[in-house]
């Protein structure tokens, strides 16, 4: 059964500074890797996505995400964090065949001050 | 990408009580999904609505409680049955666009059950 850990329930980076927000997954065969945002009382976002490819993938509003397949992560990163930045990050895994079931991780508070 | 309209985006239900949430692509789309976030929590995927054939749902959630419809490839309905204070979640649908496997969510819709 796939999975996804997010180890950091909270992750706190003065604005500015670099931001990494942890993931890691389990599937069965190649997987198919997600990041999404969650400001308060709005839906999920959409900030990018590892297919197949580079393993270096940039995204919106200045993020980007590195697959490692041996370490099986796909971390987010930020180079300078913005106040704006704070909020609900959510990984999420489905593997590359099969059903096309989305599967969350618990989610990482992110928090950035000024 | 998708756009997707869901409504409503929050109501606050009396128990024993049922609400039909309703989500509507903007374009046709094989598989939508309907998920659950509760309090502080991840999201949790409640069943997979495919158009012309019955939801498939996840374990922990029956149709008796969480009957879904859907008549076309564009729109969907969600409806949370005989509600219970436990029920008060925010509930989003989903949908696969593209021929890249990205996911695009509705606004959600935050319930409250009294």
């Amino acid at each position: 059964a796939q999975s996804v850990a997010q180890p950091e329930d909270q992750v706190n980076v003065a604005e500015g500074n670099p931001l990494t927000v942890k993931c890691t997954y389990s599937v069965s065969g190649n997987p198919y890797l997600f990041w999404y945002v969650q400001y308060p009382n709005r839906g999920l976002q959409f900030l990018l996505k590892y297919i197949t490819g580079d393993n270096l993938v940039k995204g919106s509003y200045g993020f980007e995400a590195e697959f490692n397949k041996s370490q099986t992560s796909f971390h987010l990163k930020k180079p300078s964090a913005l106040v704006s930045d704070s909020a609900l990050y959510f990984c999420a895994v489905r593997p590359y065949t099969g059903f096309q079931k989305l599967v969350f991780g618990t989610g990482t508070r992110l928090l950035v001050s000024p | 990408s998708a756009v997707i309209s869901q409504k409503p985006s929050r109501d606050i239900c009396q128990r024993g009580t049922s609400l039909t949430i309703q989500c509507q692509v903007d374009s046709q789309v094989t598989m939508m999904f309907w998920y659950r976030q509760q309090p502080g929590q991840s999201l949790t995927l409640i069943a997979t609505a495919n158009q012309g054939s019955e939801a498939t749902y996840e374990s922990g959630f029956v149709i008796d409680k969480f009957p879904i419809s859907r008549p076309n490839l564009t729109f969907s309905t969600l409806t949370v049955s005989n509600m219970s204070p436990e029920d008060s979640s925010i509930y989003l649908c989903s949908v696969i666009w593209g021929e890249r496997y990205g996911y695009t969510f509705g606004s959600g819709t935050r319930l409250t059950v009294v």
